[in-house]
């Protein structure tokens, strides 16, 4: 079983419509937890950490479920920049472990 | 520009031969990481370092690759006899003593072995 399992999509999704990504993680001593956005043939850059609480920036909302071991992200009112791959990331021992992702593409 | 930078972007090889990689890392960043990505994948990690000090290496890296930061500043990856299997996305990352899990990743070296 891998550390961490995406549904690797792709989603196709009109724009302004709500798309939300789902993760889970094998390792219950996982500390951390995060989002990176991975743009066609570029590198991953952070999105949001993710935390029990639940965070929210702007349009995107990130939740933890420790108990489940999963992870969310929301995407509302999405945009055409919102297209690319979105990648779940969970930190194990000081290493981060890095989902396939979820590729997303916002049809006009 | 300060952020992560990696020399050379893109590298064309035959199989056998050695190559290597370079990655300057942010300034003040201590921590330095290598990363492989292939096609349809997320990045998979191979080593770390702190300052000058290698911690771990993963199970990916086969005795063929090499990792170096002699003085804790840029690093290199080299990989001798490279095969075809080696073709991917080869990704650096640099982060802060404050904030290691923040992780500010370079554009990467895109390798292809012939």
């Amino acid at each position: 079983r891998k550390e961490v399992e995406q549904d690797p999509g792709p989603f196709n999704v009109p724009e302004g419509a709500t798309v939300a990504f789902n993760c889970t993680y094998s390792n219950s001593a996982s500390q951390s937890f995060f989002w990176y956005r991975q743009d066609c043939r570029k590198e991953p850059k952070l999105l949001m950490s993710v935390y029990s609480s639940g965070n929210e920036d702007g349009r995107f909302t990130a939740q933890l479920n420790r108990a489940s071991q999963y992870i969310s992200l929301l995407i509302r009112d999405s945009k055409l920049s919102d297209s690319a791959t979105y990648l779940c990331v969970v930190n194990v021992h000081e290493k981060l472990t890095f989902g396939t992702g979820t590729r997303l593409t916002i049809i006009p | 520009d300060t952020g992560v930078s990696q020399d050379p972007r893109h590298k064309i090889t035959k199989r056998g031969q050695n190559v290597t990689f370079r990655c300057d890392p942010i300034s003040e960043h201590n921590r330095l990481y290598w990363y492989r990505q292939t096609l349809g994948q997320g990045p998979e990690f191979l080593t770390y370092f702190q300052n000058e000090a290698q911690l771990e290496k993963s199970r990916l890296l086969s005795d063929r690759f090499s990792a170096e930061r002699p003085k804790g500043s840029f690093s290199t990856l080299e990989i001798q006899r490279t095969e075809q299997g080696d073709s991917a996305m080869y990704l650096c990352a640099s982060s802060s003593p404050q904030a290691w899990e923040t992780q500010y990743f370079g554009p990467g070296t895109r390798l292809l072995v012939l």
